[in-house]
């Protein structure tokens, strides 16, 4: 069974940066099968994407957040990473990493799996 | 760039039937998504490709396209199917991921 669990710190101060891991268990995250991505959901908000990795490497970011964010592959530890520069207290969400598929010959992409979140909180 | 409206809430009484409309305000037409999600939890996949519905997922649940409208429909709506809903679809190049803003289903 696959699984995915986010980790890391539960609270970032402000002008830092967020820092999570992703820990992928069950299969390994260099598959060309799917894509990894990272979602977030302020309190009592929405889900806004953050972006994607791929098992190559390559990246797609949100544009609305694409100058404050890096996503890594630690192939070894079959773990992926996100990085949010220059947090405010508007980074404050959920944080959750998923399993992206595509659709074959369709350009589109959905959600199959994903961790439980883990609670991020910017405040000094 | 568009965007995905959804109703911010639907309520119905157990056992009728609620329906949840995802307009996007502008083509291109892409396939569309669901998610369902319980307080405190992740999100969970009820419907993908417009219609399709995933193993695990009861019958009740479908979903339907009409033009640049994608409605998900529950019929014989149940206590456990309280929560919000979220469409989903991305832009015409399948690059950039995007949501709507959730409606959440009340059951009376």
């Amino acid at each position: 069974q696959v699984q995915l669990q986010e980790s890391g710190p539960g609270l970032v101060e402000p002008s830092q940066t967020l820092s999570l891991t992703c820990t992928v268990s069950g299969d390994s995250i260099s598959t060309d099968t799917y894509y990894w991505s990272w979602i977030r959901q302020p309190a009592g908000k929405g889900l806004e994407w953050i972006g994607r990795i791929y098992a190559s490497g390559s990246t797609n970011y949100n544009p609305s957040l694409k100058s404050r964010v890096t996503m890594s592959l630690d192939t070894s530890r079959n773990q992926f990473s996100l990085n949010l520069h220059s947090v405010t207290a508007a980074d404050t969400a959920v944080y959750y990493c998923a399993r992206e598929r595509e659709v074959p010959a369709a350009l589109s992409v959905y959600f199959d799996l994903w961790g439980r979140g883990t609670l991020v909180t910017v405040s000094s | 760039s568009y965007e995905l409206t959804q109703p911010p809430s639907v309520s119905v009484y157990p056992g009728q039937t609620a329906r949840i409309t995802c307009s996007a305000d502008a083509l291109p037409k892409q396939y569309a998504y669901w998610y369902q999600q319980k307080p405190g939890q992740a999100p969970v996949l009820v419907i993908y490709k417009d219609s399709e519905r995933p193993s695990g997922i009861p019958e009740r649940f479908s979903g339907s396209s009409s033009g640049t409208t994608v409605t998900l429909t529950i019929s014989g709506v149940q206590a456990e199917d309280e929560g919000d809903y979220y469409c989903q679809s991305a832009d015409s190049s399948g690059t950039y991921v995007l949501f709507g803003g959730g409606t959440k289903l009340t059951a009376l």
